[in-house]
């Protein structure tokens, strides 16, 4: 069974950083791309980033390009999202996300883990 | 705002026929697969369709997705009282290079 557990979210003062850990399971992780996708209270889902097998390709939304840094672990099965000069607007649920082999497109989802980030 | 434009809400009697409308452009529907992703209160998002039209092992039947050019839709058939959940549809935005999310639609049973 495919299982991906968040953590590391929290409350975090404006201009903060923060790091968030996706840990998968049941599933060949080095061969699948994954995601993360966010969604703020009361708010539809925003696509955050993409990173493909092997780490060769990256993609961040507009939103967050300079400040949010994708990664894997392979061979720890992990995902990772480095958050940095978090806002306001970044409070939300951050969901990790299975993608493809061959695409990124989200598929198996995470329970998500809570950034605040407030004064 | 998105570059998808789905309804916010749409509505059904239970056993009735729900469609939702997703549209986009030639940059991302338009020449990219639909996905759509049904979220329950209180849950992570579950995916519902995929490359269109495709169901995941698990999804009903009663669920059907569709694309034509740059506009996509799903359909629910024989809705029923747990089908009250937001529905988005996403795709790959080719001149963004991002993915993409509509609003969400929020389909209520009455």
């Amino acid at each position: 069974e495919v299982q991906l557990v968040e953590s590391g979210g929290g409350l975090v003062k404006p201009g903060g950083s923060l790091r968030l850990s996706c840990a998968a399971s049941g599933f060949p992780f080095n061969t699948y791309s994954m995601n993360w996708v966010r969604q703020a209270p009361g708010k539809g889902l925003e696509w955050v980033s993409t990173i493909s097998s092997s780490s060769t390709k990256i993609y961040y939304a507009d939103s967050v390009k300079g400040r949010f840094t994708i990664s894997r672990d392979d061979a720890k099965t992990s995902l990772f999202l480095q958050i940095h000069s978090l806002r306001a607007e970044d409070t939300a649920v951050y969901y990790c996300a299975r993608g493809g082999i061959l695409t990124g497109y989200p598929t198996t989802w995470g329970q998500g883990t809570l950034v605040t980030v407030s004064s | 705002q998105s570059v998808l434009t789905q309804p916010p809400s749409a509505s059904g009697t239970p056993g009735q026929r729900v469609t939702i409308s997703c549209s986009g452009s030639s940059s991302n529907i338009g020449s990219n697969f639909v996905y759509w992703y049904q979220q329950l209160p209180g849950t992570a998002p579950k995916l519902l369709i995929y490359k269109n039209n495709q169901r995941p092992s698990g999804v009903p039947d009663r669920f059907s997705g569709s694309k034509s050019g740059t506009s996509a839709s799903l359909a629910i058939s024989g809705l029923r009282s747990e089908d009250e959940a937001d529905y988005y549809c996403a795709t790959w935005d080719d001149s963004l290079s991002s993915y993409v999310f509509g609003i969400g639609t929020k389909v209520t049973v009455l």
